[in-house]
Parts: C-alpha cells; sequence; structure tokens
C-alpha cells in the first residue's frame, strides 16, 4: 500500500457545527503532516506530528485540533469554523525529514 | 526564512515541444527537492526527488537537476503531450534554522499543453 487515503472527499459544514476529517496511511511512515490549500495558491503546512507527537504547529486557530492516535492515523478536529476557513485540506506522510512525501488526495471543505 | 520561486507562473506550448521549468530557492539548508504535479481540484502527486546530495533524477520524460548551491533546480519535460497539462510544484524540505522539518512550496507553473 503506497497511499494516504483522506476521508471524507468533500465536506460542507456550519459555522457552528464540529466535524473531523481523516488521513490514513499504511507505509509505516512515521511523520504525518496536514496542509492547508486556497484556490490557486500553493498549500500551507498547519502541522507536523513525528512519532505521534506534535511537533510544529503554525499558529493556526484553535478552531483547528489535530490528532494523532496512532502511527498510522491522522485526524484533524474542526469546530466553529469561518467561512474564509473553506479550502482543499491536504494530508500528508514521510518516512522522515529527509524523504520524500505522499499526499492523499484531499478533502475538499465548504464552510456555510 | 525560506522562499521558493518558480518561473514562469503560467505556460501554454503546442503538443510535442521540450519545455524546462525553473524553480529557486533562498536557503540551501535543504534535505530534499521535490516536484510535484497537481490536477484541478486534486491532491499532489509526486513526479521527482532529488535529495540535496545529487545532481538529477530522471523518470520517463522528466527529468530534474538540482545546483544546492546556487539554489537552482529544473524540470524539463520532453515530447510534452496534452496530458502533461497540469499545475507542476516545486517544494524544498528545509535541513535548518525556521525551515528545518518543514516542506516549503513555490507557487506553481500552470502548463498547458494544447494538440
Amino acid at each position: 500500500d503506497t497511499e494516504v487515503t483522506q476521508t471524507p472527499k468533500h465536506l460542507v459544514m456550519g459555522m457552528t457545527n464540529k466535524k473531523s476529517l481523516k488521513c490514513e496511511q499504511h507505509m509505516g511512515h512515521r511523520a504525518m503532516y496536514w496542509y492547508k490549500q486556497k484556490a490557486k495558491k500553493p498549500p500551507e503546512l498547519m502541522f507536523v506530528y513525528s512519532y505521534e507527537k506534535l511537533s510544529i504547529n503554525e499558529s493556526v486557530p484553535s478552531r483547528f485540533s489535530p490528532e494523532c492516535p496512532n502511527s498510522s492515523l491522522l485526524n484533524l478536529h474542526l469546530h466553529a469554523l469561518q467561512p474564509e476557513d473553506s479550502a482543499l485540506y491536504l494530508c500528508a506522510s514521510s518516512q522522515g525529514l529527509s524523504y520524500g512525501y505522499t499526499f492523499g488526495s484531499g478533502t475538499r471543505l465548504t464552510v456555510v | 526564512k525560506q522562499e521558493v520561486t518558480q518561473i514562469p507562473a503560467a505556460l501554454s506550448v503546442p503538443e510535442g515541444e521540450n519545455l524546462v521549468l525553473n524553480c529557486s530557492f533562498t536557503d540551501s539548508a535543504i534535505y530534499n527537492l521535490q516536484w510535484f504535479r497537481q490536477d484541478p481540484g486534486k491532491g499532489l502527486t509526486s513526479l521527482l526527488l532529488i535529495q540535496s546530495s545529487q545532481r538529477e533524477q530522471t523518470s520517463g520524460r522528466l527529468n530534474a537537476s538540482l545546483d544546492k548551491s546556487s539554489g537552482r533546480s529544473t524540470l524539463y519535460i520532453a515530447a510534452s503531450q496534452p496530458g502533461d497539462s497540469a499545475t507542476y510544484l516545486c517544494a524544498v524540505a528545509g535541513a535548518g534554522g525556521t525551515s528545518y522539518g518543514k516542506l516549503t512550496f513555490g507557487q506553481g507553473t500552470i502548463l498547458t499543453v494544447h494538440p
């Protein structure tokens, strides 16, 4: 298995809702990442998990809450989002800092 | 802070042309450089990974070079096809300073290959 799987592919949520994005990989990678991508812009790093511990938080608002329950799974919990949070959320994994990244196909999030 | 620049921002060519996409970065403290392809509304597909100690990598019609000391990389696409139309992103993995442990992307080159 050489893929990063993200679910759901599409999500529409209201500003008072709570939802979660899920990311899974079975390549034995020990680093996992969340990126946010707005239209016509490059991906921007949100969080880095290394060996299931949060190692980088790029000053992301607390309405985004990451979780890494085990080495194969990464979640992003969403609460009280704003319409400007609408974007493509990408998950990625790698064996480590000096290795290449594998990206998932993303979750298209729309906040209404 | 690492900055990555890609030139040109957009490129339109007829099918069959050979073309070159350029990427430059400001901090040479990198682990590697990776070229990705992104189709509209989709995720990123890795094309080539060049480690900091390497000079080039090849895969099929694609060839990427890296000159770490000058902070430059090029992606060469031979005999372009309409199916190559996509956004091409260059990204560097930081090995020091505030970029340590982070993958920094360029703005991308939008490639259109017309029949």
